[in-house]
C-alpha cells in the first residue's frame, strides 16, 4: 500500500495561514489524495480531495506537486477550530475491498490565540 | 441527515464479558468499515465490508467478529473482551467505488476493559 509521511505536530497563530505538508512518494497514478481531520473526541471528518489538479472548497486548499510525490493542505486563516489532527491519505481501490482509507499518524496542529 | 450512527456512545466492560457495537449508515453506502484509535494513535482497521454480503480482515482484527447485517448495518461483536481492546472504535462507511468521494465517520464508541 502507498503510504504518507507527515510532520508529527505543527503550530500556528490565529488568524495566519497553515500550509500542512504530506509526501507521497510510491504513489500511483490511480490514487487519490485524500485529507481528513479529526478534531478532539470526534470521529474523523473529510476535509478535501484531489487526483492532479489543485482544489480548493470553502473549508481548504489542496496543493498538488506536478510529480504528485507531494501534497499541502492549505488553511488560509487558522482558526481555534482548527485545533486538529489531520490526516493525509492516499485512497486507493481494489476489486476485493473497495475504496480504502489506510491512516497514518497525521500531523497535530495546535492553534494559538 | 443522520449520516453514521454507532451506539453505544460509552461502554465499561470486564475481562472475559462479550458486547456487540452496533453502526447504521443512511447513505446507501455499500463500503462499511471499523476502525479501532489507541490514545495518541492513528485509526487502525479492523475489519471492513466492501459490499453487503462481503466481510474480511484489516490490520488488526484478532479478538473480533463482525456481520453485515444488511445494507444499513455492520456490526462488530467482542467475544471475550481482554484489556487490550481498551480503545475507541469508529465505523465508517463509503461507496464501492468513487475514489473521489468522502468517507463518513460515526462518532465513536469509547471502550474500556477493566
Amino acid at each position: 500500500d502507498a503510504k504518507t509521511t507527515q510532520p508529527n505536530s505543527m503550530e500556528s497563530n490565529e488568524e495566519e495561514p497553515v500550509h500542512l505538508p504530506c509526501n507521497h512518494s510510491t504513489i500511483s497514478g490511480t490514487d487519490y489524495i485524500h485529507w481528513y481531520r479529526q478534531l478532539p473526541s470526534q470521529g474523523p471528518e473529510y476535509v478535501i480531495h484531489g487526483l492532479t489538479s489543485n482544489v480548493n472548497n470553502r473549508m481548504a486548499s489542496l496543493a498538488i506537486a506536478e510529480d504528485r510525490k507531494s501534497s499541502t493542505l492549505i488553511l488560509h486563516r487558522a482558526t481555534l477550530r482548527d485545533a486538529a489532527v489531520y490526516y493525509c491519505i492516499l485512497r486507493v481501490f481494489s476489486n476485493n475491498a473497495g475504496n480504502m482509507l489506510t491512516f497514518g499518524g497525521g500531523t497535530r496542529l495546535m492553534v494559538k490565540p | 441527515n443522520a449520516g453514521v450512527t454507532q451506539t453505544p456512545k460509552f461502554q465499561v466492560l470486564k475481562t472475559g464479558q462479550s458486547m456487540t457495537l452496533q453502526c447504521a449508515q443512511d447513505m446507501n453506502h455499500n463500503s462499511m468499515y471499523w476502525y479501532r484509535q489507541d490514545p495518541g494513535m492513528g485509526l487502525r482497521l479492523i475489519y471492513y465490508s466492501a459490499s453487503e454480503g462481503t466481510t474480511d480482515k484489516g490490520e488488526v482484527p484478532n479478538g473480533y467478529n463482525v456481520s453485515r447485517l444488511n445494507k444499513r448495518e455492520f456490526s462488530l461483536r467482542l467475544e471475550s473482551a481482554a484489556p487490550s481492546q481498551t480503545s475507541v472504535y469508529f465505523c465508517a462507511s463509503s461507496t464501492y467505488r468513487g475514489l473521489g468521494t468522502e468517507a463518513f465517520f460515526g462518532q465513536g464508541t469509547r471502550l474500556t476493559v477493566v
